[in-house]
């Protein structure tokens, strides 16, 4: 199957700093890349979609100006969490859609937030 | 509401027997459906793709779509220890860029 990566793997930051979250899409072209979040025992939560050469859509109840999303090559979609707080803590992951229709995921981002 | 339903579990199925996942979907006019695998800590590992009605077989896993009825399945045989984690199904909803998952069901293979 298609190859996804993400960097890092995982990141502990400080309360008020921002983190930026890398996606990429290893051997294929993916013009739509999705990032969700998953919190301990619970289910993946999508927060957007990400469309190269356009503005994100976000899912209803996500802040579009604390997670700016960036997808600016076929290839790469960037996540930022901007000012992040304990409560932003987290695993994020990011999938890439493979034509014609099958989503692959990356191994995940693990942000803990101090 | 366009939704993807499973049953979270637990279901323990006894090593060597069959696992039977089950998963319903409410978009009659959807076309693919997807069944993935995660382990605690790692993210989604995609298992199989299905399209077309009938059974699709790769290795020990099977699954099985029923458009009529809207309902998709996961067998699993000659179920092993390192099959337990949480399976997902998913599916295209309403023309959706993305996959609505399922909440997942998780599974524990008893040695």
């Amino acid at each position: 199957g298609a190859v996804v990566s993400q960097h890092p793997s995982r990141v502990i930051c400080k309360s008020g700093t921002s983190v930026k979250i890398e996606c990429r899409s290893l051997d294929f072209q993916a013009t739509t890349m999705f990032w969700y979040r998953q919190f301990p025992k619970q289910s993946l939560m999508l927060m957007a979609t990400s469309n190269e050469g356009s503005k994100a859509t976000y899912e209803q109840g996500v802040e579009k100006d604390k997670f700016l999303i960036n997808h600016a090559s076929l290839t790469l979609s960037t996540l930022t969490v901007t000012s992040a707080h304990p409560e932003d803590s987290s695993f994020y992951i990011c999938s890439a859609r493979s034509p014609p229709d099958t989503q692959y995921f990356g191994p995940g981002t693990r942000l803990t937030v101090l | 509401q366009k939704e993807v339903e499973q049953n979270s579990g637990p279901l323990s199925v006894p090593e060597g027997a069959i696992a039977s996942l089950n998963c319903t979907y409410s978009d009659r006019g959807s076309q693919s459906f997807f069944w993935y695998r995660q382990y605690s800590g790692k993210s989604p590992e995609l298992i199989m793709f299905i399209y077309s009605n009938g059974d699709k077989e790769d290795g020990r896993f099977t699954a099985q779509l029923n458009k009529a009825s809207q309902y998709v399945s996961l067998l699993i045989r000659d179920s092993q220890p390192s099959d337990s984690a949480t399976y997902l199904c998913a599916a295209y909803l309403g023309g959706a860029d993305g996959l609505t998952f399922g909440k997942g069901t998780h599974l524990i293979i008893q040695p």
